[in-house]
């Protein structure tokens, strides 16, 4: 069973440019989750997408928006890039996702770097 | 707002000793308690969780974590060290949504 996939592994950007992340759920999971985990801190909470609608959504502003596709893979985009942008972002997946206690699967991460 | 305290940025255990990471969380309704290690260039792995049901909870790698309502608390603890215990630990909550609040986390380090 291939877990959560995340592409690409690395980016560089600059200030003001527009950057989409891609997540391949896990096989059978229903719900991704999008997370953003700067330097030396927590995931935070962005936006979670349960079959193709956007289920709930962190502090962050409108130029985070997101996308998840038929076979609930998902893209996380990101407009007008700021030098704070530069993190780890993290997707999870979850088998059924309006289940409080439904555990999530993370995927490696991207890493951006915005200059 | 949701909100976890992960004292102590860094830990350092002797290989074999006891490891404690310790986490609270500020809210008078019990979460939802998950226990995850990141190692390095990799994503989260789930260690151990509580929902509901006995509070002292068993997980992978043998870690356990018991849940104190009164304490407001869910540690961490390992009996002995091991050296591929170093990792960084993240304590997180979630209020029945299914969303993530995790705290800001611990660098283990395992000395030799």
């Amino acid at each position: 069973e291939t877990g959560v996939t995340q592409s690409p592994t690395h980016l560089i950007k600059t200030r003001g440019q527009q950057v989409t992340l891609r997540c391949s759920s896990q096989s059978g999971h229903n719900t991704v989750s999008w997370y953003q985990q700067a330097l030396g801190q927590g995931p935070q909470f962005i936006f979670q997408y349960y079959r193709e609608e956007e289920n709930g959504r962190g502090n962050f502003p409108p130029r985070f928006s997101g996308l998840q596709f038929p076979n609930y893979s998902s893209e996380l985009n990101v407009n007008a890039l700021e030098l704070d942008d530069s993190a780890l972002y993290l997707c999870a997946s979850s088998p059924k996702g309006q289940v409080a206690t439904d555990t999530q699967y993370f995927g490696p991460g991207t890493r951006l770097t915005v200059l | 707002a949701q909100s976890v305290t992960q004292l102590g940025s860094h830990v350092s255990v002797s290989e074999g000793a006891l490891v404690l990471l310790r986490c609270n969380y500020s809210s008078s309704v019990p979460p939802y308690l998950f226990w995850y290690v990141q190692y390095p260039n990799q994503g989260l792995q789930l260690l151990l969780k509580y929902t509901t049901g006995a509070t002292l909870v068993k997980g992978i790698n043998g870690f356990e974590a018991e849940f104190k309502k009164s304490e407001t608390s869910f540690h961490l603890t390992k009996p002995s060290a091991h050296m591929s215990d170093a990792a960084e630990y993240f304590c997180a909550v979630s209020y029945g949504n299914n969303r993530l609040a995790f705290g800001k986390g611990n660098q283990v380090v395992v000395i030799p």
